[in-house]
């Protein structure tokens, strides 16, 4: 059965709006979770590693301030979409590590799709 | 960082046929490579993975083959079926702490 749930699996907004997507580690603690976009027929790029109690790490070239994103629990993470444009419009997964040994396996969420009107 | 190359992009085989997928990376410190499957609107789902101390992992119809020395490694599904269409990546990473860095993807197509 699923490891992550994410939540909502699809969501539409209005350009200027905001966006709240959870994503939740079910039956363990998950330190370390990662928020990743797949844009149509790409592949997945990592966005920000979101570590509980402290600050998420952003890649170079995602913007902090418009990819909020709170480890506030050890099964919760969520990544809120600041002021969405329609360019924002895309697939965003997030993943957690089951935290069993070294190298353990990485098990994503069913993701969010998200449209910006 | 980790690059990751994955070919082909595309793959058609008939029912039945074997499909392989290739990847290979740059980094050698990655010592971890797991292979996902994803259908249409989904996450990807774990279908494999296999760590740098193995030479090969096989699980019913799915094999995993890594050569560390060439940094390569490979998918191999036997037997295929229409319902193993779907797109398939190939991963690597250094350890749980690291996110993946993914392959591009292959487009795999079981035609009955």
């Amino acid at each position: 059965g699923a490891v992550v749930s994410q939540h909502p699996s699809w969501v539409i907004c209005k350009s200027g709006t905001s966006v709240k997507i959870e994503c939740r580690s079910l039956d363990f603690q998950a330190t370390t979770m990662f928020w990743y976009r797949q844009f149509p027929k790409q592949s997945l790029m990592l966005m920000a590693t979101s570590n509980e109690g402290s600050k998420a790490t952003y890649e170079q070239g995602v913007e902090k301030d418009k990819f909020l994103i709170n480890h506030a629990s050890l099964t919760l993470s969520t990544l809120t979409v600041t002021s969405a444009h329609p360019e924002d419009s895309s697939f965003y997964i997030c993943s957690a590590n089951l935290p069993q040994s070294y190298n353990s396996p990485l098990h994503f969420g069913n993701g969010t799709r998200l449209t910006v009107t | 960082g980790e690059n990751v190359e994955q070919h082909p992009s595309t793959l058609s085989v008939q029912e039945g046929d074997s499909a392989v997928i290739k990847c290979t990376y740059s980094d050698s410190a990655s010592n971890y490579f797991p292979w996902y499957k994803q259908e249409l609107g989904k996450g990807p789902q774990l279908i494999i993975d296999i760590r740098s101390n193995v030479g090969e992992k096989k699980d019913q119809r799915i094999a995993v083959t890594l050569n560390k020395t060439a940094k390569h490694f490979s998918l191999h599904i036997t037997e295929t079926q229409p319902e193993d269409s779907a797109v398939y990546f190939c991963a690597a990473r250094e350890n749980s702490g690291y996110a993946l860095n993914f392959g591009k993807g292959t487009s795999l197509l079981v035609t009955p």
